[in-house]
């Protein structure tokens, strides 16, 4: 069956820029993930949700992150005023329960986000 | 707080040998494991994983974990390592309730 699968996979902003990354879980899954990759470094957790409900958000490294998954299904991550420091790969993972319950976590390729 | 160690940023062996990726971990409770692999330009792709039972875990592509509770370790091992097997290997670590924290990667090139 279909993976978890993300859009674009490669975005180039001009620092300042607003992007926004989306996410197509495996389907029927309730759980989803976002993290951080930078270059060289393991995932870096920044949030969850369990259907449409925004479970934690502790890693969301400024108010410039946002993420929202409106219908319990696709997810986006947005990024209000793009920083160089936000240069790296966004990664969504889905799982077919909840966070924290030895439930397989399922990634998709990632998005490469470079700011300029 | 939770942490993950692997220790070796490199590892290399020549293939048809014996190969471990070394994994330990520092938490308060009773972990679940994992191994993740990730190809280039690809997203990570589950290996196997730990929750409880048998200390010896197998996974896919021959891949197999071993839990060690007094030595807080989770090293990844395969009897016979294949050029194929080169990648980036992610240990990660999860307590109920709480959220994946990965170790920092190893990378394993098989040497044909």
């Amino acid at each position: 069956g279909a993976g978890v699968s993300q859009s674009p996979r490669y975005k180039v902003a001009k620092r300042g820029q607003d992007v926004a990354l989306r996410c197509d879980p495996i389907s029927g899954h309730v759980s989803l993930f976002w993290y951080q990759q930078a270059l060289g470094q393991g995932p870096e957790f920044l949030t969850y949700f369990q259907n449409e409900a925004q479970l934690d958000k502790s890693g969301l490294p400024s108010d410039r992150f946002f993420a929202e998954r409106p219908e319990g299904s696709v997810s986006t991550l947005k990024i209000q005023r793009t920083q160089q420091e936000d240069s790296a790969v966004y990664l969504c993972a889905s799982s077919l329960w909840g966070s924290g319950v030895g439930d397989t976590q399922y990634f998709g390729p990632g998005t490469r986000l470079t700011v300029l | 707080a939770q942490s993950v160690a692997q220790p070796e940023d490199q590892v290399n062996v020549a293939e048809g040998n014996p190969l471990t990726v070394k994994c330990t971990y520092s938490v308060s409770g009773n972990p679940y494991l994992f191994w993740y692999v990730q190809y280039p330009n690809r997203g990570l792709q589950f290996l196997l994983k730990y929750i409880t039972g048998d200390n010896l875990v197998k996974g896919s592509y021959g891949f197999e974990a071993e839990f060690n509770k007094s030595q807080t370790s989770f090293h990844l091992k395969k009897p016979s390592a294949l050029v194929s097997d080169s990648a980036l290997y992610f240990c990660a670590v999860i307590l109920y309730g709480q959220n994946f924290v990965f170790g920092p990667g190893t990378r394993l090139s098989v040497l044909p």
